[in-house]
């Protein structure tokens, strides 16, 4: 069975404050590891798309790096506005149809403080 | 362009009542989505979609129905709610192999 664990549950940083949130992953025929940004009261907002091991992205304040057991977000003096849920999901196939679905992370909540 | 909708944002029925969500896209995705969120569950796919008339179960479908008579709406239906219900639920649209673009979601309030 598909497993996506993150870690912290939840974080508190001071503004400037860097820190790492951990999504670790046991899937079988991974095609794709996505991190989401999510606000209160909101959907999910995609953020990343990392496909294969050592790859790296970046965004602003924000940086996702993958291995083959799991990804970090990396959050590099982080603002208020960074406060948010940070959801990981991994893109594995469909059983029954063609195509992808994704398998959800419980997500780490973000609080940075000014 | 406005992405991902999502009607009602809120509604709140009694035990037994029927109800149905509407989901429209207007990005000309192929597939749709529907996901519920819960405290500590995370977001699980309810049903899911390939395309204009298709329609599949994900992990958790039972109680629910869906429809998708065009490409750009995914219709959510309960016949009977239960409390158990209870959640916020999300559409969500892709075209594979890409990431998935998410509307606002509805709560939903069973009681």
């Amino acid at each position: 069975e598909d497993q996506v664990t993150q870690s912290p549950e939840a974080l508190r940083l001071q503004e400037g404050e860097s820190s790492s949130l951990n999504c670790s992953y046991t899937v079988s025929g991974l095609r794709g590891l996505f991190w989401y940004r999510q606000d209160p009261g909101k959907g999910p907002e995609f953020l990343f798309t990392l496909y294969s091991a050592g790859e790296e992205k970046e965004k602003e304040r924000l940086k996702a790096t993958l291995t083959k057991k799991e990804s970090f977000l990396h959050i590099t003096a982080p603002k208020p506005e960074d406060s948010a849920t940070y959801l990981c999901a991994v893109q594995v196939p469909l059983i029954k149809a063609a195509g992808n679905k994704l398998t959800f992370g419980g997500g780490t909540r973000v609080l940075v403080k000014p | 362009n406005a992405g991902v909708t999502q009607t009602p944002k809120f509604r709140v029925l009694k035990t037994g009542q029927s109800m149905t969500l509407l989901c429209a896209q207007d990005m000309n995705h192929e597939y749709m989505y529907w996901y519920r969120q819960d405290p500590g569950m995370g977001l699980r796919l309810i049903h899911y979609s390939v395309g204009e008339g298709t329609t599949a179960k994900g992990e958790v479908p039972d109680g629910y129905n869906v429809s998708r008579l065009k490409k750009q709406n995914f219709l959510l239906g309960l016949e009977s709610a239960a409390p158990s219900q209870t959640s916020v639920y999300f559409c969500a649209s892709s075209s594979i192999p890409y990431e998935q673009y998410f509307g606002p979601g509805t709560r939903l309030t069973v009681t």
